[in-house]
């Protein structure tokens, strides 16, 4: 399994600019989640989805993002427009999640992608 | 919402010594607890996990104690090595959300 995957791992930008972040989580897995890591803030969930549907979006920091699951290997997160304090390392993890169990909840992160907005 | 306190936010041992990280956190309904490790320029990795119907579990050189009356819960390394330099994170979650909620990480660093 090539675990979760990101992309890109870098990326460099203008503010304004528009910026779109790609996840493609662990095959068979049905919960998917997108973290911003900051040093200030820390580890920080900025959307929850189960099933491809949006559960919690309530650390989504305001209307410039959005995130988007069109289906169960594939999500995306975009910042329109950029601003120099988007600036940080996001990460996407996924997990095999049952309600009512403890099955595992482990979730299993991407490598990240490095986003300079400057 | 859940909160999670952890602290302290840097820890420096010898190489040999014990570690402890201890955690907090408001929900008495979270009842699922991991540990990750973050290495530098490193994604989070789940290194240990404790649930409610469980007070303590070891693996290896990592322990996880779990308190529900006080609402707290430990990370214990013994016999730290080098490589144990890290940031280790801890976390709550409650069966019904499925969502973590993230201390603020303890940097550790083990002297050789």
């Amino acid at each position: 399994d090539a675990g979760v995957i990101q992309s890109p791992r870098h990326e460099v930008t203008e503010m304004g600019q528009e910026v779109t972040l790609r996840c493609k989580p662990i095959s068979g897995h049905n919960s998917l989640f997108w973290y911003r890591q900051t040093m200030m803030r820390g580890l920080e969930l900025l959307i929850y989805f189960n099933n491809n549907v949006p559960i919690d979006d309530s650390g989504m920091p305001e209307d410039r993002f959005s995130a988007k699951m069109p289906n169960a290997s594939f999500s995306t997160l975009k910042i329109q427009p950029s601003e120099p304090r988007d600036s940080a390392v996001y990460f996407c993890a996924s997990s095999s999640f049952q309600a009512g169990t403890f099955s595992s909840y482990e979730q299993y992160f991407g490598p990240g992608t490095r986003l300079t907005v400057t | 919402g859940e909160n999670v306190e952890q602290h302290p936010s840097t820890l420096s041992v010898q190489e040999g010594d014990s570690a402890v990280i201890k955690c907090t956190y408001s929900d008495s309904a979270s009842n699922y607890f991991p540990w990750y490790k973050q290495e530098l320029g490193k994604r989070p990795q789940l290194i240990i996990d404790i649930r409610s119907n469980v007070g303590e579990k070891k693996d290896q050189r990592i322990a996880v104690t779990l308190n529900k009356t006080a609402k707290h819960f430990s990370l214990h390394i013994t016999e730290t090595q080098p490589e144990d330099s890290a940031v280790y994170f801890c976390a709550a979650c409650y069966n019904a959300g499925n969502m973590l909620t993230f201390g603020g990480g303890t940097r550790l660093m083990v002297k050789p």
